[in-house]
């Protein structure tokens, strides 16, 4: 069974350029959940989806946003980079069902904004 | 503000010896509590879970104890061995969709 697929594995961007990260679930996995990891602010939830509607969002602000397809497979963007989005976006799924909390990580994609 | 808070921030622990990991937590709602463990380059791994109604919980070498009315749960790693050297982190959830709630980590070094 093929785990979640993050892809790119890496970028390097320039600030005020926007990028767009790709996140393939689980087969069968209707819930994406995206979070971003940095040394000083640790894992940060971003946002969570299910069925292609948002269903949680976190404390961050419009540049990031994202969307889920039809095939549950997400993407997310982040627009005008500064150099603070330099992070390791780590993406999630899950069956999304209530009370399932089985999170499969992918293996990220490490942002590098310059 | 940070729901979870985790400790030590790092530990050496020789082979064979036992790791231990606290994690705290203030929100009364959380009902799910994992730990992840995290090598460098790759996405954190689900290594066990525990749900409030229970008060410990072992799988092989890896036992979770939780205490509900401190509102604190552990990750203990016995006979510990070089490869569990990585970054363990513990993770609260709610019925939230998705949004887990992680500490800061702990770096663990097994020693030969």
């Amino acid at each position: 069974k093929a785990g979640v697929t993050q892809t790119p594995r890496y970028l390097i961007k320039t600030r005020g350029q926007q990028v767009t990260l790709s996140c393939s679930p689980i087969s069968g996995h209707r819930s994406v959940s995206w979070y971003q990891q940095t040394p000083g602010q640790g894992l940060q939830f971003l946002f969570e989806y299910f069925s292609e509607t948002q269903r949680n969002k976190g404390n961050f602000p419009g540049r990031f946003s994202g969307r889920q397809f039809s095939n549950s497979r997400s993407e997310m963007n982040v627009s005008t980079l500064e150099l603070g989005d330099s992070a390791l976006y780590l993406c999630a799924s899950s069956l999304g069902d209530s009370g399932n909390y089985g999170y499969t990580f992918g293996s990220g994609t490490r942002l590098t904004v310059v | 503000q940070q729901q979870v808070k985790q400790s030590p921030q790092s530990l050496i622990v020789q082979k064979g010896g036992i790791s231990i990991i606290n994690c705290a937590y203030e929100n009364t709602a959380f009902d799910y509590f994992p730990w992840y463990q995290q090598f460098p380059g790759k996405g954190p791994a689900l290594l066990i879970a525990i749900r409030p109604d229970v008060s410990e919980k072992k799988e092989g070498r890896f036992t979770i104890s939780f205490n509900k009315s401190a509102k604190q749960f552990s990750l203990h790693i016995m006979d510990s061995q070089p490869g569990d050297s990585a970054t363990y982190f513990c993770a609260a959830n709610t019925d939230s969709w998705g949004k887990l709630q992680f500490g800061a980590g702990t770096q663990v070094v097994v020693t030969p």
